[in-house]
């Protein structure tokens, strides 16, 4: 089955600073790559999503890559503010209907003022 | 609008005592329903998911079990809890051709 991996554990960053957040997935068979933002106490929820047949998403501040080939894909935060600490997940899954999303660890983003 | 009911929030359970959670979805039929379970450094760990009613996959072996008796009914069972059962689960849904994954609100599990 599918795994996911999922670097650094932790992250620490200055306000305004970037941060990147990298996973790898073992199953070449999937293509939804969805980013989870999970604030301490509350339920994680979506905010952004990529899928295998685009290799770049944008929104606002937030970025995600995929490189296929390599089976791998990134989260990019730019000018990170405090509101942005939480817990990140990747995960992945595969094409058919009701396929499970394996997500990675987390990693835990703390944004200093 | 769709929602997700998940209770109950926080639970404390003697080791060896039954669990039953339960979680509901509104707004939608034929949700896919899933069953995770958070624990410290290991993320969100898919335990049971389903596309249907009585349909349910199993992803790791272990204590507990899932059922769905109704369209929108999730729950997560076992007949004898251990300590190693305790974490924070959460139930999810995910329908149609929108691949995006709706959380509850989770319940905060602690066997003693």
């Amino acid at each position: 089955g599918e795994n996911v991996e999922q670097h650094p554990s932790t992250l620490s960053v200055q306000e305004g600073d970037s941060a990147v957040i990298k996973c790898t997935y073992s199953d070449s068979a999937s293509n939804y790559f969805p980013w989870y933002k999970q604030e301490l106490g509350k339920r994680p929820q979506l905010i952004i999503d990529i899928r295998s047949n685009v290799g770049e998403k944008k929104d606002q501040r937030i970025a995600v890559t995929l490189n296929k080939t390599a089976k791998h894909f990134s989260l990019h935060i730019t000018e990170t503010q405090p509101e942005d600490s939480a817990v990140y997940f990747c995960a992945a899954s595969g094409n058919q209907a009701g396929t499970a999303l394996i997500f990675g660890k987390g990693t835990t983003l703390s944004v200093s003022s | 609008s769709q929602t997700i009911h998940q209770w109950p929030a926080t639970l404390v359970q003697p080791v060896g005592s039954p669990l039953s959670l339960e979680c509901t979805v509104e707004g939608t039929s034929n949700p896919n329903l899933y069953w995770y379970r958070q624990a410290a450094g290991r993320g969100l760990q898919l335990l049971f998911y389903s596309v249907g009613i009585g349909q349910i996959s199993s992803e790791v072996p272990q204590n507990l079990s899932a059922s769905r008796p109704q369209d929108r009914q999730f729950i997560l069972s076992s007949k004898k809890l251990l300590l190693s059962d305790s974490g924070f689960y959460l139930c999810a849904w995910s329908g149609g051709a929108s691949r995006w994954l709706f959380f509850g609100s989770g319940t905060q599990l602690s066997v003693l």
